[in-house]
């Protein structure tokens, strides 16, 4: 089955500077790759999402990008500020009808100010 | 907008015990599903639900057993508690038929002594 896995388990950066977190997968059959915030002491909330249709997409501070070829996404926050501080999780999930959204370990970030 | 509602918020069991974990959902979402979140793992799917009635396993459903008993709710029982098991169990829910935002409950935190 599907596998995702997130490489930074932990990531620390100044205020105002880009953070990235990267994931990769197995199943070449996956189409649909959100992410999710989780705030202390809070359950998780989605973010931004990518279909594999495009390969980059942006929401505000927010950029993910998609290479199919290398299996790999990555969620970008630009100009980061303290409240992005929290556990990040990416997931995928595929068009087999199966309904099952795989979810990396998790990054949590911080951010210094 | 909706709600997930998970009770009870903390479960403190006996080893062995037999504990039922509920949640509802006002979103009218077809599908539903039961996440373990221990800390370093992710979230690992345990059991979901894509109608009334369904049941479909996840890759941690050994141990558990679940039940779809209206559109609304859907329930999560640890059969046999293990001694010094801690995690937090995450009920979620999301429109059945498309690679779509999954909503989160806050989550019930178990704790076995």
């Amino acid at each position: 089955g599907e596998k995702v896995e997130q490489h930074e388990s932990t990531l620390s950066v100044r205020e105002g500077d880009s953070a990235v977190i990267n994931c990769t997968y197995t199943d070449t059959a996956s189409s649909y790759f959100p992410w999710y915030k989780q705030e202390a002491g809070k359950s998780l909330h989605f973010v931004i999402d990518i279909r594999s249709n495009v390969d980059r997409k942006q929401s505000q501070r927010l950029i993910v990008l998609l290479d199919k070829k290398a299996k790999r996404f990555s969620l970008h926050i630009t100009a980061t500020q303290p409240e992005d501080s929290a556990i990040y999780f990416c997931a995928a999930s595929s068009n087999t009808g199966n309904y099952k959204y795989v979810f990396g370990a998790g990054t949590r970030l911080k951010v210094i100010a | 907008g909706g709600i997930i509602t998970q009770t009870p918020k903390f479960l403190i069991g006996q080893e062995g015990q037999k504990l039922t974990l509920k949640c509802q959902q006002n979103f009218n979402h077809d599908t539903m599903y039961w996440y373990r979140q221990d800390s370093g793992k992710g979230l690992r799917l345990i059991y979901y639900s894509i109608t009334e009635n369904d049941l479909q396993k996840g890759d941690l459903s050994e141990g558990y057993d679940a039940s779809r008993e209206k559109k609304s709710s859907f329930s999560l029982t640890v059969t046999s508690a293990q001694k010094n098991e801690m995690a937090v169990f995450l009920c979620a829910s999301s429109i059945t038929g498309g690679n779509t935002e999954v909503f989160f409950g806050k989550g019930t935190r178990l704790t076995v002594v």
